[in-house]
């Protein structure tokens, strides 16, 4: 299974609303996570199953999506958003494990 | 305090070997499937290994497949991965991650920089 996100750089303002997608190259239902990472640290679990926000994890940001499209939105951007997500499959039968190339969220 | 934390990198000359060690606290290893994800510099992540909290079930990337060995010591609180034949191209941040029982990865290490050069 690839996981494509298609937006390398998504560059918004503080305040704007953001909408990243990742795609899979077949159904993988909701069998998706997100991931936030910051320059220097690692990744931190943002929305697993889809569109369970993890816990911590802010209101404004939300996941949606089934089969082989998803989104990632952050309603209203903060300026610790800005950073590089990654969405992730996972499964056990058969054993998989992918991640998508990453969707950097820069400041415009 | 809830943390894993790598060890053991460096620099190595291509075709050297290297282990690395993920020191688990503050909650039970023998609970949870762990694995470990790279990035290499300015990259994305990758997948490299997964070890199954029994240690049963194990798994590679076809790019460390036959050159990667990961294995864990529940005793010592502590998941191990040992790098032979190493190559430029394995040079990045080395991860230790714990899945949660969703398996998601829930908890990283900080990471531990490879480099593999002459």
């Amino acid at each position: 299974i690839v996981l494509t996100q298609s937006q390398a750089t998504l560059s918004l303002s503080p305040g704007e609303r953001a909408t990243l997608s990742c795609r899979a190259s077949q159904s993988i239902s909701r069998y998706l996570a997100w991931y936030q990472q910051k320059p220097g640290q690692a990744p931190r679990l943002l929305i697993s199953d889809a569109s369970n926000r993890a816990t911590g994890i802010p209101a404004r940001f939300s996941g949606s999506g089934s089969g082989t499209d998803f989104t990632l939105t952050i309603s209203s951007l903060e300026p610790e958003d800005f950073a590089v997500y990654y969405c992730q499959h996972r499964s056990n039968w058969p054993f998989t494990w992918a991640f998508g190339q990453g969707t950097k969220l820069a400041i415009k | 305090q809830v943390q894993l934390v790598e060890s053991g990198g460096g620099l190595v000359k291509p075709g050297g070997s290297l282990r690395l060690s993920c020191a688990a606290s503050g909650f039970a290893l023998t609970d949870y499937s762990m694995c470990w994800v790279r990035q290499a510099p300015g990259r994305g992540l990758e997948f490299v290994s997964y070890i199954s909290y029994g240690g049963r079930d194990i798994y590679y990337a076809d790019s460390v497949k036959g050159r990667f060995i990961i294995s864990r010591e529940n005793a010592k609180t502590t998941v191990y991965l040992q790098m032979n034949t190493l190559r430029a191209e394995d040079t990045a941040v080395y991860f230790c991650a714990r899945e949660n029982d969703d398996s998601w990865i829930d908890l990283w290490g900080q990471g531990t920089l490879v480099t593999v050069s002459s």
